[in-house]
């Protein structure tokens, strides 16, 4: 079957590094990407892999290995606003294969 | 830009009754899908269209669920007859050309049927 497997729930504080990772396991792959959805919210779509190695986005970062089938999403001084749940999504024919969803939350 | 847009934004009705959820895409975009999203099942496909044409129903949960693509700036999922457990926010979003992503989520549907 096709999975991803990234943490239900992380904490952090205001202003530090947090990671969040993803394992997938897919008949296909066309890219990993990230979603952020705020409470109430849709998901907003914040970066793309296709090729191994990081991708930098402002405060975010994401980056992709093909050959472990891991990918992580990076978000650095983090703000109050970065609370929400993130998705890891990969692409396999012509969907979304989508992750449970980590839910961050940030302490002042 | 315009983003995907979906209507109506909520909607609350009674078990039995049709249901008919609307979208448009982004304009260019050639795929569209339509996902569920509740807190036990998570987001789930439901269907996808590519050219207007339904490429992949088989996330529709039973015949009740039905949906429609008749141009490139429009589509609909009825439900009928409405059942409580089909109670969700439903998340209608659009790609360019045959890619899968990104995918561009419209601020969705939350329906509530008693």
């Amino acid at each position: 079957g096709q999975s991803l497997e990234q943490p239900s729930e992380v904490t952090a504080v205001e202003g530090a590094i947090v990671q969040i990772n993803c394992t997938y396991q897919t008949s296909g792959f066309y890219g990993l990407s990230w979603y952020q959805q705020h409470d109430g919210g849709a998901p907003t779509f914040l970066s793309y892999n296709a090729l191994d190695g990081l991708e930098e986005t402002g405060r975010f970062s994401s980056f992709l290995s093909r050959s472990d089938s891991y990918g992580y999403l990076l978000l650095q001084e983090l703000q109050m606003k970065d609370s929400a749940s993130y998705f890891c999504a990969v692409g396999s024919n012509y969907q979304l294969i989508w992750g449970a969803g980590t839910k961050l939350i940030i302490k002042p | 830009d315009a983003g995907v847009i979906q209507s109506p934004r909520h909607e609350v009705t009674e078990m039995g009754q049709e249901v008919t959820l609307r979208c448009k895409p982004i304009s260019g975009h050639n795929s569209l899908f339509w996902y569920r999203q509740t807190m036990m099942r998570g987001l789930e496909l439901l269907i996808y269209f590519n050219n207007n044409v339904p490429i992949d129903d088989s996330g529709m949960p039973e015949d009740r669920f039905s949906a429609k693509m008749p141009n490139a700036s429009f589509s609909t999922l009825k439900i009928q007859p409405s059942e409580p457990r089909d109670s969700a926010v439903y998340f209608c979003a659009s790609s360019p050309r045959q890619s899968n992503q990104p995918q561009h989520f419209g601020d969705g549907t939350r329906l509530s049927i008693l």
